[in-house]
């Protein structure tokens, strides 16, 4: 089946740094992948909306400047943190349309960043 | 905008018995509904789905779901939980038919805990 590989799945980096997730589609092309947010004990928050070759749309109250989100091919995107700081702490996921209409999501295994 | 209620935080039953796990929505069109599953730290795994046909969804597991439009339900049930049920398990909407690419909007989760 379709597998969305996340990575890396820990990070720990100090504050003012920039940290890079990465999410592959391994056996399958991608042209949309979402970015979902999740705080401990807390539901996924959908961050962004990634389209191959174009530019993401965030939804509201997500700084984009601050979470930067490129997919530059049909098999990978990518999540920057830039200039994290301890509140960017949380578990992030991302995740894949399989195909046409409501066919199904593939997700990510997450990445857990904690900034310190 | 759709919007997902899951009944109860935490759900707890003994092993062996029913598993009953309740989710509601509202959409302002027809939905695709899903139900995931996450063990700690990993990502989503797909439970099942519905998007047309049969309101009855069987999903893996042992895990199923009715779609009851009336009602505007999704509940999930387990006939005989399993102790490797425990775990969080989320329901989520989609309201894409094929021509946009929404993401999911989720529940707030329902944490599952099996009594030996």
């Amino acid at each position: 089946g379709a597998v969305v590989s996340q990575h890396p799945s820990r990070v720990i980096c100090k504050s003012g740094t920039s940290v890079k997730i990465e999410c592959r589609s391994l056996d399958f092309q991608a042209t949309t992948m979402f970015w979902y947010r999740q705080f401990p004990k807390q539901s996924l928050m959908l961050m962004a909306t990634s389209n191959e070759g174009s530019k993401a749309t965030y939804e509201q109250g997500v700084e984009k400047d601050k979470f930067l989100i490129n997919h530059a091919s049909l098999t990978l995107s990518t999540l920057t943190v830039t200039s994290a700081h301890p509140e960017d702490s949380s578990f992030y996921i991302c995740s894949a349309k399989i195909g046409q209409g409501a066919t199904g999501y593939t997700f990510g295994s997450g990445t857990r960043l904690t900034v310190v | 905008a759709q919007s997902v209620t899951q009944l109860g935080s935490h759900v707890s039953v003994s092993e062996g018995a029913l598993v009953l796990l309740r989710c509601n929505y509202s959409s302002s069109v027809p939905p695709y509904l899903f139900w995931y599953v996450q063990y700690p730290n990993q990502g989503l795994q797909l439970l099942l789905k519905y998007t047309t046909g049969a309101t009855l969804v069987k999903g893996i597991n042992g895990f199923e779901a009715e779609f009851k439009k009336s009602e505007t339900s999704f509940h999930l049930t387990k006939p005989s939980a399993h102790m490797s049920d425990a775990a969080e398990y989320f329901c989520a909407v989609s309201l894409d038919s094929g021509g946009g690419a929404d993401g999911l909007t989720f529940g707030k989760g329902t944490h599952l805990i099996i009594q030996p």
